[in-house]
Formats: structure tokens, sequence, C-alpha cells
């Protein structure tokens, strides 16, 4: 059984660019949550999408925007960087039914803005 | 709205000495409980959870966590700690019935250092 991976792991670009995230599920989950790390701080839910659709939107701006594929890997895109986007990006997949409890987290991809 | 409010950012303890680590939630409705740790460099890893029953939880690592829903708390404590330990602690709530399905709020941490 793999687990959740993220690419890449760590990324700099510049203000005004566009970013985009990956995220592989773990086997058999169907729902993926991302969320944002800043420095000294605890992650901060961005949005979760299950069987591909949205399910639930923190409090981000739209030019954070996801995708989930049919495989149900996944994507954040992030907009218009700003350098407040500095942060660790981690998704989380889980379960096999919108109820589940437990989610599993990747090691996350760093993104620096410059 | 849910909150965490986790109320020591830095804890610094002994090796072998206990150590609790205090988390405060407040939410209108019912709520599941989590601690995750993460270790330098790397994303989280689930220590324990109360979803219901038995208030004393047992996780990994030999951490457990107590609920008490009336002082709205779910402190963590493990009573002889390593200095593999030393990681930054979350505790997270995730509310029951919420329009996203078991998103987690987040506390903002607390660094626990195990010193030789």
């Amino acid at each position: 059984e793999t687990g959740v991976t993220q690419s890449p792991t760590h990324l700099i670009k510049t203000r005004g660019q566009q970013v985009t995230l990956r995220c592989s599920s773990q086997s058999g989950h169907n729902t993926v949550s991302w969320y944002q790390q800043a420095l000294g701080q605890g992650p901060q839910f961005i949005f979760q999408y299950y069987r591909e659709e949205e399910n639930g939107r923190g409090n981000f701006p739209p030019r954070f925007s996801g995708l989930q594929f049919p495989n149900y890997s996944s994507e954040l895109n992030v907009n218009a960087l700003e350098l407040d986007d500095s942060a660790l990006y981690l998704c989380a997949s889980s379960g096999t039914n919108k109820k589940t409890t437990e989610q599993y987290f990747g090691p996350g991809t760093r993104l620096t803005v410059t | 709205a849910q909150s965490v409010t986790q109320l020591d950012s830095q804890v610094p303890v002994f090796e072998e000495a206990p150590v609790e680590l205090r988390c405060n939630y407040s939410s209108s409705v019912s709520v599941y409980l989590f601690w995750y740790v993460q270790y330098p460099n790397q994303g989280l890893q689930l220590l324990l959870k109360y979803l219901s029953g038995s208030t004393l939880v047992k996780g990994i690592n030999g951490f457990e966590a107590e609920f008490n829903k009336s002082q709205t708390s779910f402190h963590l404590r493990k009573h002889s700690v390593h200095i593999s330990d030393t990681a930054e602690y979350f505790c997270a709530v995730s509310e029951l019935g919420g329009g996203s399905n078991y998103k987690l709020t987040f506390g903002k941490g607390t660094l626990l250092t195990v010193n030789p």
C-alpha cells in the first residue's frame, strides 16, 4: 500500500506567477484535502475534493483552485502568487466514503514566493 | 465555527520525564478530536483520535489523551518521553455534520523539545 505522495518537494516562484502542486492519494482513497501551513502556524484548510467534486472550501480567495482526477490524484493551482503564499502545502487523503474520520498526510510541498 | 487553542507554544522537558501538552477547543456542535505529530521536514502523522466512547484515548508511541467535554479540553500526555519525541505537536478538531465533511481545524502547534 503506497502512502500519500506530493510533488515537487520544493518550489521557488516569483510574485505574480502561477503554480501547480500535485498529490497522489493513498490507494483506495477518494477524498483529498489541501492545507496551507505558514511558518510557525498550524495547517489551514483550503478545500476538499470528493469523487472529483469540490466538497467544501476554507477562507481562501478564488485564485486558489483545485482538481481531482478519476484516479483520485489531485492538483492545487495558485494564480497571481503573493509573498504571503509562501508556505508548506499539505495534501491529505481519506477513506472510501464522505464520513471517514482519518486523514493521511503527504510530506508536503515547500513553496517560496520571492 | 470551531477553533483550537494550544496553550503552550514550546515545552522543554528532560528525557524520561512526563509531559502534558494542552489543547482547548471551541465549537457549537459535537466534534471529533485529533493529535498529530510533525517531525522536521515531514508531513503530519496521526498520534490518536477521539470519536466517541471512553474519554481516555491511547495512541502510538506511548501517547494518550483525555477528552473533557465540560472543560472543552483534549490534553496529550506521555509518562516518560524520549529524545526521539522531539517534534511539533498539533491538536485538531473536526465538526460533525459540517459542510466540509471532516475538514480539520488545527491549533498553532506545540514544539516539544526533549533534552538529555
